[in-house]
């Protein structure tokens, strides 16, 4: 199975900062890659699919890029309403793993 | 507009089973796979598998080959995922999915809870 390692697992942050939060998958998965928000309580909601492609209806402060093990997702001004944990996830070769989460906290 | 309407909490035995329904509406469920995660208490999400109508094709992850079906009904638009022999550990939410092409997914239910206690 492909791991997914995501860093840092936890940050804390300030509205309006810029956040990037790092995945790394254990072999090359080309660009099959997702991020999710989930907030407590609820199912998680795409963000970004296919590396870098912004799901309709995402705000465009969202962003992911990297291809082939290494991958980013970037807030570029952080609001209230982004404080959530965020997942990757592989869709390359079944079974689609998941990062193990990063939650992010208010400052 | 695809949504995803899902079967209420459970509480169950160990060693029960337990199907957890999955009723689509907006789209015909022959149309694509149906996707299956679950996520224990306090932790991160767990993809269990993947169902394919089209081709009948199913992929089980290896930490529950042997104990969960996948299975579908068309007549009532409804998916199911059925989980045997049930331990404490498998104690969480879960969801059903269905992705896009590329393999992300893109529509949830609004999840299950199972709780397994004796």
């Amino acid at each position: 199975d492909i791991q997914m390692t995501q860093s840092p697992l936890s940050l804390a942050a300030s509205v309006g900062d810029r956040v990037t939060i790092t995945c790394r998958a254990s072999q090359t998965i080309s660009s099959y890659l997702s991020w999710y928000q989930q907030k407590s309580g609820k199912a998680p909601k795409l963000l970004i699919y296919a590396a870098s492609s912004l799901q309709s209806g995402v705000p465009s402060r969202f962003s992911g890029s990297g291809s082939g093990r290494d991958f980013t997702l970037t807030i570029s001004s952080l609001q209230p309403e982004d404080f959530a944990t965020y997942y990757c996830q592989q869709s390359y070769i079944a079974p689609y793993t998941f990062g193990q989460g990063t939650k992010l906290e208010i400052k | 507009q695809v949504q995803l309407l899902q079967s209420g909490a459970e509480v169950k035995k160990p060693g029960a089973s337990v199907k957890v329904s999955c009723k689509v509406s907006g789209y015909t469920l022959t149309d694509m796979s149906m996707h299956w995660v679950r996520q224990t208490p306090g932790k991160g999400l767990e993809w269990m598998g993947s169902f394919d109508p089209r081709d009948g094709e199913t992929f089980y992850a290896q930490n529950f080959q042997g104990r969960v079906t996948m299975t579908e009904d068309t007549s009532t638009y409804t998916a199911y995922m059925e989980l045997s022999s049930l331990k404490s550990e498998d104690t969480a939410v879960y969801y059903c999915a269905t992705p896009r092409a590329e393999g992300s997914l893109d529509n949830w239910g609004q999840g299950t809870l199972v709780t397994v206690s004796s």
